[in-house]
């Protein structure tokens, strides 16, 4: 079980938007601490897809975003396209746990 | 460009060592901190420790603290993962990533490795 709760999957047709939500607790989100989220194709390595919990790498399209609020997050997709099918994880620091964490992923695809 | 190319994984008996390497390219090596994470077969992620740029700082989760031990050496850019008393929940790619300062911090992590697997099995 994910100190970082995600769900499971998400589905949307190509040119939609969807969200995939994060929920953590007083010791991770809610005590302040940034989420980041990672993109992981299938049978690849994750890739740093958002950090600071809305800023986007180089590279990355502005058809992602990330925002936070509480103790949630959220990663936004707009304009879907057959490439976004992965998995997508929130990642945060928790100070009760003096460790990195993660959400147990969401995979997201595109009908 | 940076690079990350872990290697030393295999299969190991429960009890069994190993040793993982990640060399690294691209970048001033000293300058970042380096992390291990981990994923088992069809799961999530799990962070698995941490090292400071200068190496004078670690962190390690609870399901592999006492057993594991990160250290680098940054006239070789290379990262390390010494695993001892392996245990078949230990099962899982490995990845080394860099870190976006030098001290540990709480942040993400910039750029990742291919992974190596371990298998722990008797």
């Amino acid at each position: 079980q994910s100190v970082l709760t995600q769900p499971p999957s998400v589905s949307g047709a190509p040119g939609q938007r969807v969200t995939i939500s994060c929920t953590g607790s007083s010791s991770n989100i809610g005590a302040g601490y940034d989420v980041h989220w990672y993109q992981q194709l299938p049978g690849t390595a994750p890739k740093l897809l958002i950090y600071g919990n809305r800023n986007r790498p180089s590279g990355v399209p502005d058809r992602f975003s990330g925002s936070k609020s509480g103790t949630s997050a959220s990663l936004a997709i707009t304009g879907l396209q057959a490439g976004d099918e992965a998995d997508y994880y929130c990642q945060s620091y928790d100070s009760s746990l003096s460790g990195w964490v993660f959400g147990g992923g969401t995979k997201l695809t595109v009908l | 460009e940076v690079q990350l190319l872990e290697s030393g994984g295999g299969f190991v008996q429960p009890g069994g060592s190993l040793r993982l390497s990640c060399a690294a390219s691209g970048f001033t090596f000293s300058s970042y901190a380096m992390t291990w994470v981990r994923q088992a077969p069809g799961k999530g992620l799990e962070w698995v420790s941490i090292i400071s740029g200068s190496g004078g700082t670690t962190y390690y989760a609870d399901s592999v603290r006492g057993r594991f031990t990160i250290s680098r050496d940054n006239s070789k850019n290379t990262l390390y993962l010494q695993m001892n008393s392996l245990r078949a929940e230990d099962t899982a790619v490995y990845y080394c990533a860099k870190a976006p300062i030098a001290v540990a911090g709480t942040g993400e992590f910039d750029y990742w490795g291919q992974g190596t697997l371990v298998t722990v099995s008797s």
